[in-house]
């Protein structure tokens, strides 16, 4: 029961430099968010996708591209980091079918510094 | 413009006691109301959720209550343990939670000996 599943874990960038952090689910849901947690602030929506082929803006997506790859594939890119990204990011999924619940599953965090 | 507003910051309760985590909300739409733990180093994970049809939930040692003209809701832990130190959040959906969900800030819980 893998679930939620976001890699990598933990990732040094230099400013300027891009990266594409993978999150993958098991759960056929039909619905995934990636979201960033800073001290403070909660959990903020960068981006998310209701389904296969579809992508929204969420509060805070300046920075950011993201790329739902397939049902279980959601990407998010940061094509040039600045140390404002400097974040815990998790990715997310929702079965989105009032049948299967409201209930949003994260995955365990990618750690990320921008210097 | 912060929609769900979380109170305290940080709380410490001694083994024994009840945490009180207040929220309160902006936006009328809002009908689905769940609360999330988060564990250092994990992800949050879902711990309990009420709809506005119902003034009270409960499971096990975990309340929400929930008051619809105040626009306020809040977790009460009862019997608080160690084991219950985390983060908690609490979070807003319109929709039946149909909607993507707007978080609070969050509130450390520590639960002391």
């Amino acid at each position: 029961n893998a679930g939620v599943t976001q890699t990598p874990k933990f990732q040094v960038l230099k400013t300027g430099q891009s990266m594409t952090l993978q999150c993958a689910q098991d759960m056929n849901h039909n619905s995934m968010y990636w979201y960033r947690q800073d001290p403070g602030m909660g959990l903020r929506l960068i981006y998310y996708s209701a389904s296969e082929g579809t992508t929204d803006k969420g509060e805070v997506p300046n920075g950011y591209n993201v790329s739902r790859l397939n049902k279980r594939e959601f990407s998010l890119r940061l094509e040039s980091a600045a140390p404002s990204q400097t974040s815990v990011y998790f990715c997310a999924s929702r079965a989105s079918d009032r049948g299967s619940g409201n209930t949003i599953y994260f995955g365990e965090g990618s750690w990320l510094t921008v210097v | 413009q912060q929609q769900v507003k979380q109170s305290p910051q940080s709380l410490i309760v001694q083994k024994g006691g009840i945490s009180i985590i207040n929220c309160a909300y902006e936006n009328t739409a809002f009908d689905y109301f769940p609360w999330y733990q988060q564990f250092p180093g994990k992800g949050p994970a879902l711990l309990i959720a009420i709809r506005p049809d119902v003034s009270e939930k409960k499971e096990g040692r975990f309340t929400i209550s929930f008051n619809k003209s105040a626009k306020q809701f809040s977790l009460h832990i009862m019997d608080s343990q160690p084991g219950d130190s985390a983060t908690y959040f609490c979070a807003a959906s319109a929709n039946f939670g149909n909607e993507k969900l707007t978080f609070g800030t969050g509130t450390r819980l520590t639960i002391i000996p």
